[in-house]
């Protein structure tokens, strides 16, 4: 049973590049959310998802963009990195009673 | 989330000691979530409280969540080293709404 899986593990970007984070769940659950956890901040809500074909800004959506065309897949994308957007993000779903995580995606824009 | 406290911020103890973790929100909570993370990896979930007075346990460690639904506290007994790393809460501030988590406890544990 896979769970929450992010692809890619790691990437590099330059400044004003674009890319699409992606996040998988064999769970069926209905919610899914975006985070980026930076040193001494814990985990900050992007994005999130409580169904296929919504989503819903966090407490930092800003240069974020996401889309649920598919109840397994939430697409986390950038259209033009910045440094500022250097972290580590990670992807999560659930219910109301459980909410699991993936490994996470470490992401440098240079 | 500036909604949801979590202290202490840091905590160093002895191996063997008990030590107890809390997270403080000014609004009644719906469900609360406890992980831990071990240092550049992913959350685990440890477990997950929505009722008043409700408590749980997982190994050592008992959650609970007080009755007004507004305070949980994480609590270790003896604790080892494999308990090092950072514990976070995490709320659903409404029904089926979405989850927001605390700025995290680093825990340190010496032998």
């Amino acid at each position: 049973n896979a769970g929450v899986t992010q692809t890619p593990k790691f990437r590099v970007l330059k400044t004003g590049q674009s890319m699409t984070l992606l996040c998988a769940q064999d769970m069926n659950h209905e919610y899914m959310y975006w985070y980026r956890q930076d040193p001494g901040m814990g985990l900050r809500l992007i994005h999130y998802s409580v169904g296929e074909g919504t989503t819903a800004k966090g407490e930092v959506p800003d240069g974020y963009n996401v889309s649920r065309l598919k109840k397994q897949n939430f697409l986390l994308g950038l259209e033009s990195a910045a440094p500022s957007q250097t972290s580590v993000y990670f992807c999560a779903s659930g219910r109301n009673t459980e909410a699991f995580f993936g490994q996470g995606t470490r992401l440098t824009v240079v | 989330s500036q909604e949801l406290e979590q202290s202490p911020q840091s905590l160093i103890v002895q191996e063997g000691k008990n030590l107890t973790i809390n997270c403080t929100s000014s609004k009644t909570l719906y469900g609360l979530y406890w992980y831990k993370q071990k240092y550049g990896e992913g959350l685990i979930f440890l477990m997950m409280l929505q009722k008043g007075g409700e408590e749980k346990s997982h190994e050592k460690i008992t959650a609970k969540l007080d009755e007004k639904k507004q305070q949980s506290s994480l609590h270790i007994t003896a604790s080892q080293p494999s308990h090092a790393g950072i514990y976070l809460c995490g709320v659903h501030m409404e029904y089926g709404n979405k989850l927001v988590f605390g700025a995290g406890t680093i825990l340190r544990v010496k032998s």
